[in-house]
């Protein structure tokens, strides 16, 4: 079965820091697809990125980066230089070749940017 | 390019009463799911329609139900309200067909069962 944990409940940091938030996930499949969404205060979810199970190479947007390992199952998300309005709920998602499209989600980790 | 649109934005019920939340997809979506999020918490899939036909459904009873218009557009529909139902139910649209493509959220119904 699929799941996805993201141990870090909440994470407070100063304006500029630079953060990561953890995600590692369990699938039997050989393909599949690892997703972050935001979550701000509105509670609309805002889609970040989408990777593949075969595409192992990390990315960068602007301050946004992120890790897949498969070897590790982790698919790990930094903000460089933090700012205020990065403050939301994170959220890693996964949907399993076998399952359709639906997605599985961490419960979320909770960012906290102070000035 | 419209967004995703919910309807309506908070409802409030009471126990044993039956509620229809509304969705229209994005532009061009074909595919519509749907969401439960309990207060602090992920995200849990309900269903998913795909061209008018239910296309996945999550660990939830019988009486959450759904419906796809042939605009794509969708109803979740709840019956026999219980207090656990209380949430923001979420829907998201996507382009099917090519499956795994990136689901777009509406700004969810919030549900309060009294």
């Amino acid at each position: 079965a699929q799941k996805v944990t993201q141990a870090q409940t909440e994470i407070s940091v100063v304006e500029k820091e630079d953060v990561t938030l953890d995600c590692v996930y369990e699938t039997r499949d050989t393909t599949y697809y690892l997703f972050w969404y935001k979550q701000p205060p509105s509670g609309e979810l805002v889609f970040l990125i989408r990777r593949n199970s075969f595409d192992e190479q990390n990315e960068i947007s602007g301050r946004y980066s992120w890790n897949f390992q498969k070897s590790t199952s982790s698919f790990n998300f930094t903000i460089t230089a933090s700012q205020v309005v990065d403050s939301a709920v994170y959220f890693c998602a996964l949907s399993e070749e076998t399952s359709g499209s639906r997605l599985t989600f961490g419960e979320g980790t909770q960012l906290t940017v102070n000035p | 390019e419209t967004g995703v649109t919910q309807s309506p934005t908070h409802l409030i019920k009471t126990r044993g009463q039956q509620v229809t939340l509304r969705c229209s997809s994005q532009s061009g979506h074909n595919t519509v799911s749907w969401y439960q999020q309990a207060l602090g918490q992920g995200p849990q899939f309900i269903f998913q329609y795909y061209r008018e036909e239910e296309n996945g459904r999550g660990n939830f009873p019988p009486r959450f139900s759904g419906l796809q218009f042939p605009n794509y557009s969708s109803e979740l529909n709840v019956n026999a309200l219980e207090l656990d139902d209380s949430a923001l139910y979420l829907c998201a649209s996507s382009l099917g067909g090519v499956f795994h493509n990136e689901q777009f959220f509406g700004p969810g119904t919030r549900l309060t069962v009294l």
